[in-house]
């Protein structure tokens, strides 16, 4: 069964304090990883898509990684507004896990 | 502002009613996608239509219908509500289909059945 799996499910951060956001598959076909940011009460917005192990794209503090298994999202010097639930899923799939929360405390 | 549209935001209705939930996609996409968000489920995958044809299916009960029209506009049509169908549910849409395509929510659409 294709199934995406996050970890930790909830992560607390001291401001400035980096750390990783673990997502691993196990889906047939695997074509594309997304990871996406939601905000309380809001829709999840867009990230990052990822196609091939070994690649890699960032976005401010945020840089997303993949190999044959599992994605990294690493968060350096992460601030309060970067406090959100982050969502990976399948991106042909169409199949998300069920989020890392995380929080930063300034 | 993602572009995507989702009307009614707040809906309140008992349980054995029916409602429908509607999307407008970003301009100029051509797939539409319904997912229900619960706390304890996490986003699930419930069906994708693409240009009026349905392109994939997901986790969506029977009592769950779908429908995208002419004018690209969708409509999620829940029925014999139950409380466990309390839920955030989400439109989202994409410019075509597969995995090089981004995908782009809209706000939800809170249901509470009650």
């Amino acid at each position: 069964e294709d199934q995406v799996t996050q970890s930790p499910e909830a992560l607390r951060l001291q401001e400035g304090e980096s750390s990783s956001l673990n997502c691993s598959y196990t889906v047939s076909g695997l074509r594309g990883l997304f990871w996406y940011r939601q905000d309380p009460g809001k829709g999840p917005e867009f990230l990052f898509t990822l196609y091939s192990a070994g690649e890699e794209k960032e976005k401010e503090r945020l840089k997303a990684t993949l190999t044959k298994k599992e994605s990294f999202l690493h968060i350096t010097a992460p601030k309060p507004e970067d406090s959100a639930t982050y969502l990976c899923g399948g991106a042909d799939k169409l199949i998300f896990g069920t989020g890392t929360r995380l929080q930063v405390f300034p | 502002d993602s572009g995507v549209t989702q009307t009614p935001k707040h809906l309140i209705t008992a349980t054995g009613q029916r409602v429908t939930l509607r999307c407008s996609p970003r301009s100029g996409d051509l797939s539409v996608y319904w997912y229900q968000q619960s706390l304890d489920q996490g986003l699930q995958f419930l069906i994708q239509y693409y240009n009026g044809e349905e392109r994939a299916k997901g986790n969506i009960l029977e009592r769950f219908s779908a429908q995208q029209f002419p004018d690209l506009h969708s409509e999620l049509n829940l029925s014999s509500l139950e409380l466990g169908d309390s839920a955030l549910y989400f439109c989202a849409s994409s410019l075509g289909w597969g995995s090089g395509n981004t995908i782009y929510f809209g706000e939800g659409s809170w249901l509470t059945v009650v």
